[in-house]
């Protein structure tokens, strides 16, 4: 299996809803990663698990919630959204996050709109 | 600091014709360099990748990338276009053993290809 899937592939949500996005790989993969991404512009990278450590950007407001169940799985939990966070969302996965096997691979993404 | 520069936001060629999408960037590590293929509403297809090994990198797809050290560059080219080559392509930079937590990507270069 050489996919890493994302489910919903969309999701309509009220600025008071609580949602969950799920990404899931079986390729053995020790780092996977969210990003977002707007219309017309290139992906930003918002957490990293590798080896299921956490690694956060900053700028990422607190209403965004990564968890990693386990190696394979990778949950994004939304609350209070606002609509500017209306956008792609992708998930992704790499062997390991540092050397000569750091590729990523994507997922097709959760469309997401903030109402 | 790492930082990448796609030097066209948007290039144009006719089917059949060579592609030229130029790339330059800057790292404090050593990098690995990479460069994927996003069409309309899809996720992110990685086209090639550069670690540390052959500075002439091919990928999938015909096209292929050379890292130019010197340059500080990674250009991406393809002999002779296809209509599905139509989409919007990234040059990434991964600087190695930082966890995958600064991996950066450049603005973005749409092709056009026409018939």
């Amino acid at each position: 299996d050489t996919e890493v899937t994302q489910t919903p592939k969309h999701l309509v949500m009220g600025m008071t809803n609580k949602k969950s996005l799920k990404c899931e790989q079986h390729m053995g993969h020790r780092a996977m990663y969210w990003y977002k991404q707007k219309a017309k512009k290139p992906p930003e990278l918002m957490f990293v698990y590798s080896y299921e450590k956490l690694s956060i950007n900053e700028s990422v407001p607190s209403r965004f919630s990564p968890e990693c169940p386990n190696s394979s799985l990778l949950n994004l939990h939304l609350h209070a959204l606002q609509p500017e966070d209306s956008a792609l969302y992708l998930c992704a996965s790499s062997q390991d996050s540092g050397g000569d096997y750091n590729e990523q691979f994507f997922g097709p993404g959760t469309r997401l709109t903030v109402l | 600091a790492q930082s990448v520069t796609q030097l066209d936001s948007h290039v144009s060629v006719s089917e059949g014709t060579p592609v030229l999408l130029r790339c330059n960037y800057s790292s404090s590590y050593s990098p690995s360099l990479f460069w994927y293929v996003q069409h309309p509403n899809k996720g992110l297809q990685l086209l090639l990748k550069y670690t540390s090994a052959a500075t002439l990198v091919k990928g999938i797809n015909g096209f292929e990338a050379e890292f130019k050290k010197s340059e500080t560059s990674f250009h991406l080219t393809k002999p002779s276009a296809h209509m599905s080559d139509a989409a919007e392509y990234f040059c990434v930079v991964s600087p190695r053993n930082t966890g995958g937590f600064k991996t950066i990507f450049g603005a973005g270069t749409r092709l056009f290809v026409k018939a």
